[in-house]
């Protein structure tokens, strides 16, 4: 597509429910990420996908977080057993790759995720 | 470890008046430093990106500087319009561009 795309846009789930948030990047973009905003916060790096490489999950904040990029394309955030404080706006970016260029990233417009 | 701050959280201005926010930043090395803005329930859209060796990129009102020596940035605002309300984030990109660490940001609201 033309953009980043999430789905969905908006969900309010209750507390200790498991939440599923997609991600679809710009096609061709190998490079894929995910950020969570909290109210008020700055943007809080989660993870990134880059090819075939290993996933650099670094900024995942507990084992509740995963996250899955099938074939290269669309990914998954998963979170399990959801508590209050994983309420926010939990945003995707995609950008293509190549050593020396400026990377174009593309931000998606995010998903509100409101726990109960 | 990599860190960018930006001042002033957030500011007020009135329609048509002119503003200046910073960046400072501390990510080794540097690769490029983009400007976003962000409005209300959207994600980040780009206005500028600058390399190591840009001093100065303009899109449109907005206007980037970039010291790479005293790892400074800003962003000017002219004749700021009731549509610039919004988030604007600085962001740093470490080696080969990948690795992004954001700023705060800064919450501009422009009054009529």
């Amino acid at each position: 597509g033309a953009g980043v795309s999430q789905s969905p846009s908006n969900k309010v789930t209750e507390k200790g429910k498991d939440v599923e948030l997609r991600c679809d990047p710009i096609s061709g973009h190998t490079a894929l990420y995910w950020y969570r905003q909290s109210l008020g916060q700055g943007l809080e790096f989660l993870i990134y996908f880059q090819g075939n490489s290993a996933p650099d999950k670094s900024g995942l904040p507990s084992d509740r977080f995963s996250a899955e990029r099938t074939g290269g394309s669309v990914s998954t955030l998963t979170i399990q057993r959801t508590q209050q404080e994983d309420s926010a706006v939990y945003l995707c970016a995609s950008s293509s790759s190549g050593t020396g260029r400026i990377y174009g990233y593309t931000f998606g417009s995010g998903t509100r995720l409101t726990v109960v | 470890k990599n860190q960018v701050e930006q001042s002033p959280q957030s500011l007020i201005i009135l329609e048509g008046k002119n503003c200046t926010l910073q960046c400072n930043y501390t990510v080794s090395p540097f690769s490029n430093l983009r400007w976003y803005k962000q409005d209300t329930g959207r994600g980040p859209v780009s206005l500028t990106i600058m390399t190591f060796s840009e001093n100065t990129k303009s899109n449109g009102r907005y206007t980037a500087t970039l010291d790479a020596d005293t790892k400074q940035s800003s962003l000017h605002i002219t004749a700021s319009q009731l549509s610039d309300s919004a988030s604007y984030i600085c962001v740093v990109s470490g080696a080969a561009g990948n690795k992004l660490t954001f700023g705060g940001g800064t919450r501009v609201l422009v009054k009529p």
